[in-house]
């Protein structure tokens, strides 16, 4: 069955550049979505499509995808970003979730 | 505004079967395009796809789950019904009943609450 592998867990300093890297084979034939997860709440939806961002979702989210990588990266990170972000893709017609990453903001 | 909400059992015991209701505002499952699905996490851990209900009456089960699962719904109610049979401890966690976007590449875009269910004797 097809994997997503995630790293478990980053710290990023506040207004720098945190990057989340999703690995799986031949990831860019797929589309990727990313979601975040604060504590004691709903995932939320923040890319979809590999790039694109649902309306509200901050213009410092952005994501892509080639290869067997794809990336989310959230640019000038803020202590609101601090949560679990989880990739996902569809693999005919199951839905696959990475393992998650921890996104600190210390 | 998109709602969804589930409500359902918050213990069983092993062996028992789950019967998970969906209820959902602000979308039609009949419109072109809409889905609904169902995710689940046990404590601490990553989400878990679950099941796809479409616009169609199409149905997709995660694959290693399938036996166990069955997905409905009652489109003059709004709601999807999720049955998960023989359940067991592992399947404690919270269950997340979820919009699905054909459009979006079915991403799952609207998240409802979750409910915590426990499996326990």
């Amino acid at each position: 069955s097809y994997e997503l592998t995630q790293p478990p867990s980053l710290s990023v300093s506040p207004g720098q550049t945190a990057s989340i890297n999703c690995s799986g084979k031949n990831l860019g034939d797929k589309y990727v979505c990313w979601y975040q997860q604060k504590p004691g709440q709903s995932p939320v939806l923040v890319v979809y499509q590999d790039s694109k961002r649902p309306s509200g979702v901050p213009e410092r989210f952005s994501g892509s995808n080639s290869g067997n990588t794809a990336t989310l990266t959230i640019g000038g990170t803020q202590a609101v970003d601090e949560a679990d972000y989880y990739c996902q893709v569809w693999d005919s017609t199951t839905a696959i979730f990475g393992g998650g990453t921890r996104l600190a903001v210390l | 505004q998109v709602t969804l909400r589930e409500s359902g059992p918050a213990l069983l015991k092993p062996a028992q079967t789950l019967t998970l209701t969906c209820s959902f505002s602000g979308f039609s499952l009949t419109t072109n395009g809409m889905c609904v699905s169902l995710v689940r996490q046990s404590p601490g851990k990553a989400l878990e796809w679950l099941a796809r209900i479409d616009w169609d009456d199409d149905k997709k089960y995660n694959t290693s789950l399938r036996t166990r699962l069955s997905i409905s719904r009652d489109t003059s109610k709004n709601q999807v019904v999720l049955r998960m049979t023989n359940m067991d401890p592992l399947d404690t966690g919270t269950y997340y009943c979820v919009r699905t976007r054909q459009d979006y590449s079915y991403a799952l875009d609207v998240w409802g609450q979750g409910t915590t269910v426990t499996v326990s004797s």
